[in-house]
């Protein structure tokens, strides 16, 4: 089945570094998502991205839609404590298809 | 506006009973999924339903059941649990046909079976 795999599994950075995280897919996509999970809550979307070579910024996040279509970027510029969390990738084919999700990047900011 | 609440946000059960998890999307939304979360392997997609209809299921055994309510809330059963079963159960919900950028999640429900 299709299956999304996600690195680095976690990351321990300095308060105002870049980060950059990045998923693979064994099938292609039509939608690349990014979504941010704090502790106790769900997921909450950050950036969505529909077109092949797309890049799309929200803030200091920036993603990119790869052009094979079977990955996706995501750098967050100059960290704050509060990015601190577990970062999700996900693809979805159709509207009308399950959101696959890969296993997370868990995000640690030292100030 | 109320975002999608669940409950109860913490249930404790034995091996082999059964467990009730419950749904309330965001008003409008008529799309309710429901997502295992285990720890450190993602979400995992359970089932979809839509104007009462089961419209999705994922690679799941049939003790994982649910059904939607005419109000669009929904239920998740889990019969026979098992140890495994232990995990955060996320709902989101959307408007029929909305993409997964349309999804607003709970803050789930953590199931642990003992």
């Amino acid at each position: 089945g299709q299956q999304l795999n996600q690195s680095p599994q976690s990351m321990f950075i300095q308060e105002g570094e870049d980060v950059s995280m990045n998923c693979t897919s064994s099938s292609i996509f039509n939608t690349w998502l990014w979504y941010k999970q704090d502790p106790g809550e769900g997921p909450v979307l950050l950036i969505a991205l529909y077109k092949a070579g797309e890049l799309t910024s929200n803030g200091r996040l920036t993603a990119q839609f790869g052009i094979t279509r079977k990955d996706s970027f995501l750098n967050i510029s100059a960290s704050i404590p509060s990015d601190v969390g577990i970062y999700f990738c996900a693809g979805q084919e159709t509207s009308y298809d399950k959101v696959i999700f890969g296993p997370g990047t868990s995000l640690s900011v030292i100030p | 506006e109320a975002g999608v609440t669940q409950s109860p946000t913490h249930l404790i059960k034995t091996r082999g009973q059964q467990a009730t998890l419950r749904c309330s999307p965001i008003s409008g939304h008529t799309s309710v999924y429901w997502y295992q979360q285990a720890l450190g392997l993602g979400l995992q997609f359970l089932l979809w339903y839509d104007e009462g209809e089961e419209r999705n299921r994922g690679n799941f055994p049939p003790r994982f059941s649910g059904r939607q309510f005419p109000n669009y809330s929904s239920e998740l059963n889990v019969n026979a649990l098992e140890l495994e079963d232990s995990a955060l159960y996320l709902c989101a919900s959307s408007a029929i046909g909305t993409g997964g950028d349309g999804y607003t999640f709970g803050s789930g429900t953590r199931l642990t079976v003992v």
